[in-house]
């Protein structure tokens, strides 16, 4: 059974970067894109982007200018950061796996991590 | 970008009920669309994928449709396990984006 596990720091200073990894246990990391969704409290959820094994990324035009994800196959780990971080990115970020089929459903989440941007 | 227009933004409906929820997309997007159910405290879970196959495990009260731009989920004789918040997603964008969310409240 795959499992995915987000973790990192509680909260962030305003200016400061974001970091945020996503573990996976139970499945491979191949040959799935790896996805981050965020949800500011009481809101909708937002995409922020993605990344394929072999380190290729999309993401979100709001966020690209401040945001990279990265992925190391061999500690089965998918990281985030986002720089210059202000209140509005206060959210729990979600990892998701995107199966393979064509419309890449995201079928297996982590619980979430909460980050609070706070001074 | 694609956009992705959710209605209603909340519904109320009792145990029993059929409800219909629909996402339109802001240009042709075939079948990449995807829904999902989310509880509160929880993370969001998928239904529907393709915009009509069934995520195994879910059960058949719940169906997908398409036509053109617009995509309806349906659950028909709904059950109190049933009211949470309900968001599409578009995947055939460059970038992917969810629906606003509608949340299905017990009446």
């Amino acid at each position: 059974q795959v499992q995915v596990q987000e973790s990192g720091p509680g909260v962030v200073k305003p200016s400061e970067t974001l970091s945020l990894t996503c573990t996976v246990s139970g499945g491979s990391i191949s040959p799935h894109y790896w996805n981050w969704i965020r949800q500011s409290p009481g809101k909708g959820l937002e995409w922020i982007g993605h990344v394929y094994k072999d380190g290729r990324a999309t993401y979100s035009p709001s966020l690209e200018s401040r945001l990279n994800i990265t992925v190391d196959t061999s500690k089965r780990q998918i990281s985030l950061k986002l720089t210059s971080v202000t209140a509005a990115d206060t959210a729990i970020y979600y990892c998701a796996r995107a199966d393979t089929y064509g419309s890449q459903p995201l079928d297996y989440w982590g619980q979430g991590a909460l980050v609070t941007v706070s001074s | 970008d694609i956009q992705m227009t959710q209605s209603p933004s909340s519904l109320s409906a009792s145990v029993g009920d059929r409800v219909t929820i629909t996402c339109r997309a802001s240009e042709t997007i075939y079948s990449h669309l995807n829904w999902y159910q989310q509880k509160p405290g929880e993370a969001p879970k998928l239904l529907i994928y393709a915009a009509s196959i069934l995520q195994r495990g879910v059960p058949s009260r719940f169906t997908g449709s398409e036509s053109g731009t617009d995509f309806t989920l349906a659950i028909s004789s709904l059950q109190p396990e049933d009211f949470a918040t309900y968001y599409c997603q578009q995947t055939y964008g460059a970038s992917y984006t969810f629906g606003q969310g509608t949340k299905l409240e017990i009446k």
